[in-house]
């Protein structure tokens, strides 16, 4: 089991272009959460998702950011005219169906807007 | 929503002492308070949970407790070593989300 992958590990973006951070969630899991973590404080949850279906999108910003997780392929968050502010480390989970419990951990992508 | 804060900040102990960080929560529906470890630059790594039905869970060095009518919860690391230095998170789930405390950096002095 290859666990959570996230890709790419680094992206760096000039200010006003776009990310697209990829999550691909563990064998099995059916449940995504992308949380954002800046310099030095803890993890703030942005948005779930199930497949093909956004549950809970409460913490993302509310211009500029966006989720998705199709019925194939990995789980996207795109953030469009990247700031400064946007740097930090996105961290993807997932998690089993029918409970939260078994939270994974994605490496993260971290994200450096120049 | 769950509002979870963390205590202290930073933390830094002898190699040997025991470390002991504490969180509080405010919503009461939260049911599984998990910690995580982060070493720099990498994912946070579950290292111990606890569920609202039991009070203290113990594994090898670390054990947690839980008070559920104060609504707060510890992690206590004894015999610390300098591997154990990290940030620590407590986290608080409720229905679906895990919300996290600001962490705690843990320095162990050899």
């Amino acid at each position: 089991n290859a666990g959570v992958m996230q890709n790419p590990r680094h992206l760096v973006r000039r200010r006003g272009q776009e990310a697209r951070l990829r999550c691909s969630p563990m064998k099995g899991h059916s449940h995504v959460y992308w949380y954002r973590q800046l310099p030095e404080e803890g993890l703030k949850f942005m948005v779930y998702l199930q497949k093909e279906n956004i549950i809970d999108e409460s913490g993302m910003p509310k211009e500029r950011f966006s989720a998705e997780f199709p019925k194939e392929g990995p789980s996207i968050l795109r953030i469009q005219q990247v700031v400064r502010g946007d740097s930090a480390a996105y961290f993807c989970a997932s998690s089993p169906p029918g409970q939260g419990y078994g939270y994974t951990f994605g490496s993260g992508t971290r994200l450096t807007v120049v | 929503g769950e509002n979870v804060e963390q205590h202290p900040s930073t933390l830094s102990v002898q190699e040997g002492d025991s470390a002991v960080i504490k969180c509080t929560y405010s919503d009461s529906a939260s049911n599984y308070f998990p910690w995580y470890k982060q070493e720099l630059g990498k994912r946070p790594q579950l290292i111990i949970d606890i569920r609202s039905n039991v009070g203290e869970k113990k594994d090898q060095r670390i054990a947690v407790t839980l008070n559920k009518t104060a609504k707060h919860f510890s992690l206590h690391i004894t015999e610390t070593q300098p591997e154990d230095s990290a940030v620590y998170f407590c986290a608080a789930f409720n229905d679906y989300k895990l919300s996290f405390g600001a962490g705690t950096t843990v320095t162990v002095r050899a």
